[in-house]
């Protein structure tokens, strides 16, 4: 199976920051990621996928980038409802995996 | 709008087998591109996908759980299963049932998860 990497594990921000999360595979995968979000007893819901493309509905201060083995999320401006879990997932294989998480916290 | 509710035991037993239903609506698993997943969580921890059946009755399954996996579907009654042998308390999590749909542009083709059921707390007791 692909293996994804996150990091950091978890961070601590404040409202207004800029924060950028990284995922990497441990094969090439293209563009073939998705970036979800979860809070705390909800079901993760999308936010990008294949890459770049944000989910509809989704606030634009939240885009990806990278391919190949490298990736990234960025929330240009944290809002308070963006303090949650974030996982990304490559859809490159039809055994899709999860990366671990990065929890952003209130700092 | 579309919606996904998963059913089954709260409770299993180690070694016994465990059934889940989701039952869905707002859309059809006839439709072209669309699929049906069981993706679980145990708490604390990452999802882990599981399974997936197609439109067009094609199933995947996880390579680390295939021999234990079964998924099938009821179209007229807008339902999937999955049956999942042998259980074990490391088992536990959150089953979810996951709609995912194709992104599809010049002969790229992309699989994401776009509705998510609320999830059902499977435990396995010892």
């Amino acid at each position: 199976d692909i293996q994804m990497t996150q990091s950091p594990s978890s961070l601590s921000a404040s409202v207004g920051d800029r924060v950028t999360i990284s995922c990497r595979a441990s094969q090439t995968i293209a563009s073939y990621l998705n970036w979800y979000q979860q809070k705390p007893g909800k079901a993760p819901t999308l936010l990008i996928y294949s890459a770049v493309i944000s989910e509809s509905g989704v606030p634009s201060r939240f885009t990806g980038s990278g391919s190949g083995t490298d990736f990234s999320l960025t929330i240009t401006s944290l809002q308070p409802e963006d303090f949650a879990t974030y996982y990304c997932q490559q859809a490159y294989s039809s055994s899709v995996t999860f990366g671990p998480g990065t929890k952003v916290a209130v700092k | 709008q579309v919606t996904l509710t998963e059913s089954g035991p709260a409770l299993v037993k180690s070694t016994q087998t465990l059934t889940l239903t989701c039952t869905f609506s707002g859309f059809s698993l006839t439709t072209s591109r669309l699929s049906v997943s069981w993706i679980r969580q145990p708490p604390g921890k990452a999802p882990e996908w599981l399974a997936r059946i197609d439109w067009d009755d094609d199933s995947y399954y996880s390579t680390s759980l295939r021999t234990r996996l079964t998924i099938s579907k009821d179209t007229s009654k807008n339902q999937v299963v999955l049956t999942m042998t042998t259980m074990d308390p490391v088992d536990t999590a959150t089953y979810y049932c996951v709609r995912g749909s194709i992104f599809a542009s010049g002969g790229y083709y992309l699989h994401y998860f776009d509705y998510w059921g609320q999830g059902t707390l499977v435990t396995v007791s010892s």
